[in-house]
């Protein structure tokens, strides 16, 4: 089962705009992290922010964390064709060996 | 660093043969893990190998199971091939495991007929 949900499922935006894509889980966690997924192929890291932390910035990247909400956000500022993908956060569970749990994903497309 | 790579890239098989995939990690990286990806089930957990121990499960048939070398390098294996295996399989890799950064491999697309 997946612990977390993306919201919205897809999204389609213009060059140059902001793409803003949302995550809510089930479960406590130690730490989010957000990934991306460029068509079928393996994911790549974006940003990991943990439990304790509320913001966290990465070149372009966004991201914010409202554990008493348990959703994150991921905002992607002036974006570029480059960016169309999906992104997917992934949650590691509190307690014991973490393992991490992905989510449905966001389908981003980026107009040129 | 060379980066995670798993072979094959592409397989297909029949229901009921088995099949075994492998991924070799980031030089230095002791965690691996396994993830099956369809687009029904999104990314779904399998296991995680950390020091050729299998630290983490997840809610997978015994039909799956995997191993770990002493050189990080992993396999996993499916037998008793089902439709509903055709699957992108991920394979990642991290030093220490768990929550920190994965670096994942290409993937192999394995389709069952």
């Amino acid at each position: 089962s997946q612990q977390g949900e993306e919201d919205p499922q897809a999204l389609s935006i213009q060059e140059g705009e902001n793409a803003t894509m949302n995550c809510s889980y089930k479960t406590s966690i130690n730490n989010l992290q957000w990934y991306r997924q460029n068509s079928g192929r393996g994911l790549v890291h974006l940003i990991l922010i943990r439990s304790n932390e509320r913001e966290k910035h990465s070149g372009r990247l966004r991201v914010t964390l409202d554990t008493s909400k348990k959703s994150s956000s991921l905002l992607i500022t002036a974006s570029r064709a480059a960016d169309t993908a999906s992104y997917f956060c992934a949650t590691d569970n509190s307690g014991g060996y973490q393992k991490v749990t992905f989510g449905t994903g966001t389908k981003l497309q980026v107009i040129p | 660093k060379a980066g995670v790579t798993q072979t094959p890239r592409y397989l297909i098989k029949t229901r009921g043969q088995q099949v075994t995939l492998s991924c070799s990690p980031i030089s230095g990286h002791r965690s691996v893990s396994w993830y099956q990806q369809t687009p029904g089930q999104g990314l779904q957990f399998l296991f995680e190998y950390f020091s050729e121990t299998q630290r983490n499960k997840g809610n997978f048939p015994g039909r799956f199971s995997g191993r770990q070398f002493s050189n990080s390098r992993s396999e996993m294996n499916v037998s008793t091939l089902e439709l509903g295996d055709s699957a992108l399989y991920l394979c990642a890799s991290s030093f220490l495991g768990g929550p920190y950064e994965q670096y994942f491999g290409p993937g192999t697309r394995l389709t069952v007929t």
